[in-house]
């Protein structure tokens, strides 16, 4: 089955020191990636997308994503948190074809304290 | 990024009647739209997906007469959630992509549905 693991349901980080949100997956051929963050009672927005080429992908908001092929994972980093950085942190795989499906990990809640 | 509207942000019901939610597609035409439902502190349940045109697919254990679904044109989709019970409050997200250029999904910005 196509999945979408995150095994942190929260992250706490200090302001200013490097952040990882982690996400492993499970599907079928290649994978498209992405992450995607949500403030409260707001819809997600997308930060950054793997599809194919450099394992390292760059987005918005300074933060980046490694694609491991062997480690199947794909996480989230920032060399340097801000507090407003905080929110709910969606790593989501996308699946199938003709409508193609995104299949959303669980969340991961990242605190970043002053 | 692409822009996608969704209204209303909020709304408050009675038991037993029926509410619409619209998902807009504002600057491009989106050939597939998603809705999905979100309960508190959980990640989203894709409810359904939807093409311009043609009928709505469901997940499995979505009742598709509970949530009708109507994808009208490349710009907008509708969830009507019809004779609202309690148990159907919850935060409901929509999203567009296009096939022709591929791209990622893009969110409106939720309703949040409270039936009393």
């Amino acid at each position: 089955a196509q999945s979408v693991a995150q095994p942190e349901d929260q992250v706490n980080v200090a302001e200013g020191n490097p952040l990882t949100v982690k996400c492993t997956y499970s599907v079928s051929g290649n994978p498209y990636l992405f992450w995607y963050v949500q403030y409260p009672n707001r819809g997600l927005q997308f930060l950054l997308k793997y599809i194919t080429g450099d394992n390292l992908v760059k987005g918005s908001y300074g933060f980046e994503a490694e694609f491991n092929k062997s480690q199947t994972s794909f996480h989230l980093k920032k060399p340097s948190a801000l507090v407003s950085d905080s929110a709910l942190y969606f790593c989501a795989v996308r699946v199938g074809t003709g409508g193609f499906k995104t299949i959303f990990g669980a969340g991961t809640r990242l605190f970043v304290k002053a | 990024g692409a822009v996608v509207s969704q209204h209303p942000s909020r709304v408050i019901c009675k038991s037993g009647t029926s509410v619409k939610i619209e998902c807009r597609s504002l600057d491009f035409q989106a050939t597939t739209m998603f809705w999905y439902r979100q309960f508190p502190k959980q990640s989203l349940m894709l409810m359904a997906t939807s093409n311009e045109g043609s009928k709505a697919t469901y997940e499995q254990g979505v009742e598709k007469d509970k949530f009708l679904i109507n994808h009208a044109s490349l710009t907008l989709s509708t969830l009507t959630v019809a004779s609202a019970h309690p148990e159907d409050s919850s935060f409901y997200i929509c999203s567009a992509r296009t096939d022709y250029p591929d791209t990622e999904a893009f969110f409106g910005q939720g309703t949040r549905l409270t039936v009393v």
